[in-house]
């Protein structure tokens, strides 16, 4: 059974840091993997996506990477803002087909402070 | 992208009725999905809602208590039957859509229930 782990819970830091939000998953047999963000009481809006032969993809401030072998994926947040405050969450698409089932970690809370 | 628009935002109801949820998409699309937000937890697939046919659920998630219609490619609704307090949850719809990567999936903005 897939499970997708995030670490950490919950991060504060100060503006203007970069910073690692990681995510682990047992089964390496996954068709892609995706980060969102969730602002409180929001829908999710998709930040990045990396499809399972990709190592990484980049997006403004945003660099996720993905080492399939090891079921780990990072999310580097650089020149981090008070608007990057939300929760982070990251979900893989389970599976060698095209299933369209995302399971999800539980999400990493993060705080940036002016 | 899809853009995706859910009715209602938000509710609160009465143990024991019924809320239909609405999700619509402004692109066709083949992979529609319903998932379930618990209060203080992540998201779990209830469903993926396939055109012209029944609902595939997922483990713990039934027909009867989940009914699910899909009657067009960028149309569909999640019932939520026979409400009791443990179904407060934020309902989202999503889609797989061809985005930045093959099937990338997008989010609607979610329907906050309350049940009382």
């Amino acid at each position: 059974k897939q499970e997708v782990t995030q670490i950490p819970a919950a991060l504060s830091v100060p503006e203007g840091e970069n910073l690692v939000l990681n995510c682990s998953f047992t089964d390496s047999a996954i068709y892609n993997l995706q980060w969102f963000r969730q602002d409180p009481g929001k829908g999710l809006t998709s930040l990045l996506l990396i499809q399972s032969s990709q190592r990484e993809q980049t997006s403004g401030r945003l660099n996720a990477s993905l080492d399939k072998s090891s079921g780990r994926s990072t999310l580097y947040i650089a020149a981090s803002q008070p608007g990057d405050s939300a929760t982070y969450l990251c979900a893989v698409h389970h599976g060698s087909g095209n299933t369209g089932k995302l399971i999800f970690g539980q999400g990493t809370t993060l705080q940036v402070k002016p | 992208s899809a853009v995706i628009s859910q009715k209602p935002s938000r509710d609160i109801c009465q143990r024991g009725t019924s809320l239909t949820i609405q999700c619509q998409v402004d692109s066709q699309v083949t992979m529609m999905f319903w998932y379930r937000q618990q209060p203080g937890q992540s998201l779990t697939l209830i469903a993926t809602a396939n055109q012209g046919s029944e609902a595939t659920y997922e483990s713990g998630f039934v027909i009867d208590k989940f009914p699910i219609s899909r009657p067009n490619l960028t149309f569909s609704t999640l019932t939520v039957s026979n409400m009791s307090p443990e179904d407060s949850s934020i309902y989202l719809c999503s889609v797989a859509h061809r985005g930045r990567g093959y099937n990338e999936q997008f989010f609607g903005p979610g329907t906050r229930l309350t049940v009382l």
